[in-house]
């Protein structure tokens, strides 16, 4: 079975602080997401990685920035937390092959104060 | 700008009846389709998809149809059953460029007794 495991399930961080969400994959995907789900607004992309160190922006990246320095491992990075920020992250991965799914991490429930 | 819409936020469905969820899309490079299905505080599942060569692919109880004139696809559950209810959240892809997924903005089922 494939498994995405993200670092934690609940966070509550303060504004400005420097937020660290990491994810790991163990069936050497190639690619890498990270979304936010938020009522009504569905899943939206934030930067996904097709390989290691490289990295593009999804549709909403402002705010954010992305780690993988190891294939397995991409990492999420909220520079300067805002209220705004709060919201479900998921993490997923895929292979690198065309028609095939992703899988996803359990999300991780980040909420800024 | 919305490329995968999912206008109905809600629908809700007796057991053992029909449950029809409908997803439109916008892009027309997009030329494989996914259905996930969403519990709480859980990530996203992959239920089915299907490729834009064919207009019906089934699995059990869920059947994916889509209508690429039209631009749209369901996902049909019969029967439906208590466990069925979730959010449901239909993806598209372009396999001509990144294989990221772009996905609607997700219907909640409710499935009553």
């Amino acid at each position: 079975d494939v498994k995405v495991t993200q670092s934690s399930r609940y966070l509550v961080k303060r504004t400005g602080e420097k937020v660290f969400l990491e994810c790991v994959q163990d069936m050497d995907h190639e690619n890498m997401f990270w979304y936010r789900q938020d009522p009504g607004l569905g899943l939206r992309l934030i930067y996904f990685s097709y390989d290691v160190k490289m990295k593009e922006k999804g549709d909403i990246p402002e705010g954010y920035s992305v780690s993988r320095e190891k294939k397995e491992r991409f990492s999420l990075i909220l520079e300067s937390a805002s209220t705004n920020q709060t919201s479900m992250y998921l993490c997923a991965s895929r292979t690198g092959g065309d028609h095939t799914e992703a899988f996803f991490g359990q999300g991780t429930r980040l909420t800024v104060v | 700008d919305q490329q995968v819409k999912q206008n109905s936020p809600s629908l809700s469905v007796q057991e053992g009846r029909i449950s029809i969820l409908n997803c439109d899309y916008t892009n027309s490079m997009f030329d494989y389709f996914l259905w996930y299905k969403k519990y709480p505080a859980e990530g996203p599942t992959f239920l089915i998809s299907i490729s834009s060569i064919k207009d019906k692919n089934e699995d059990g109880r869920f059947t994916v149809f889509l209508n690429k004139s039209a631009k749209h696809l369901s996902l049909h559950i019969v029967p439906s059953q208590p466990g069925d209810s979730a959010v449901y959240f239909c993806a598209a892809q372009n396999t001509g460029t990144a294989s990221k997924l772009t996905f609607g903005t997700g219907t909640r089922l409710q499935v009553t007794l």
